[in-house]
């Protein structure tokens, strides 16, 4: 079935440090493909999306390309902020159109 | 619009007593997602509902577990018996559609459900 994988957290950087967070996932098709963020004590916000293959989705300075070749969507930053602390998920959808897929998320500790 | 709204933002109860979450969507989405989430298991869908109709509860874990919709403005997740084990975040989602500009899902802030 449809899976999302995510990198292990917690992710641990310093002010202004660059951030990879990697996202990995299986289905058929060609899914459209979300990063959400959640912040301590608050639902789900989305941060980006692509909805097909080499499509960019950029946000707040954050920015994931869909790579359908190695089915991957990685989520960047090139100078992360205290502000940007919170849990990273990954997501898919499938083109019908069912819930989304997430990956388990990832903890990212920014320190100043 | 006031986006997704929950209630009660905190419930606490002991084993063995019934429990209701309640979810208002935002206006003129279609589709309403519950959602559970865990340290353990991250997060899982439980239900969704397309224009006030269940689509697939397959997520739902028992049948302790039971929503409704009865309106396009409110759906209810009850928990009856409620165990420690039910113990997590659970969130109200909903969305206009499912594939495509529509498939943006927003979220409520969820309710922290602790069960003694």
């Amino acid at each position: 079935g449809d899976s999302v994988t995510q990198m292990e957290g917690p992710v641990t950087l310093s002010e202004e440090a660059f951030l990879t967070i990697n996202c990995t996932y299986t289905a058929t098709g060609y899914p459209s493909l979300f990063w959400y963020v959640q912040y301590p004590g608050e639902g789900l916000q989305l941060l980006l999306k692509a909805t097909k293959a080499d499509d960019k989705g950029s946000n707040k300075g954050f920015e994931a390309t869909y790579r359908k070749e190695t089915t991957s969507f990685h989520l960047e930053k090139g100078s992360v902020q205290v502000s940007d602390s919170a849990v990273y998920f990954c997501a898919l959808n499938r083109p019908q159109g069912t819930a989304l897929i997430f990956g388990k998320g990832t903890t990212l500790s920014v320190s100043s | 619009d006031a986006g997704v709204i929950q209630s009660p933002r905190h419930e606490v109860t002991e084993m063995g007593q019934e429990v209701t979450l309640r979810c208002k969507p935002i206006s003129g989405h279609d589709y309403l997602f519950w959602y559970r989430q865990t340290m353990m298991r991250g997060l899982e869908l439980l239900i969704y509902f397309n224009n006030n109709v269940p689509i697939d509860d397959s997520g739902m874990p028992e049948d302790r577990f039971s929503a409704k919709m009865p309106n396009a403005s409110f759906s209810t997740l009850k928990i009856q018996p409620s165990e420690p084990r039910d113990s997590a975040v659970y969130f109200c989602a909903s969305s206009l559609g499912t594939s495509g500009r529509a498939n943006e899902q927003f979220f409520g802030p969820g309710t922290r459900l602790t069960v003694l």
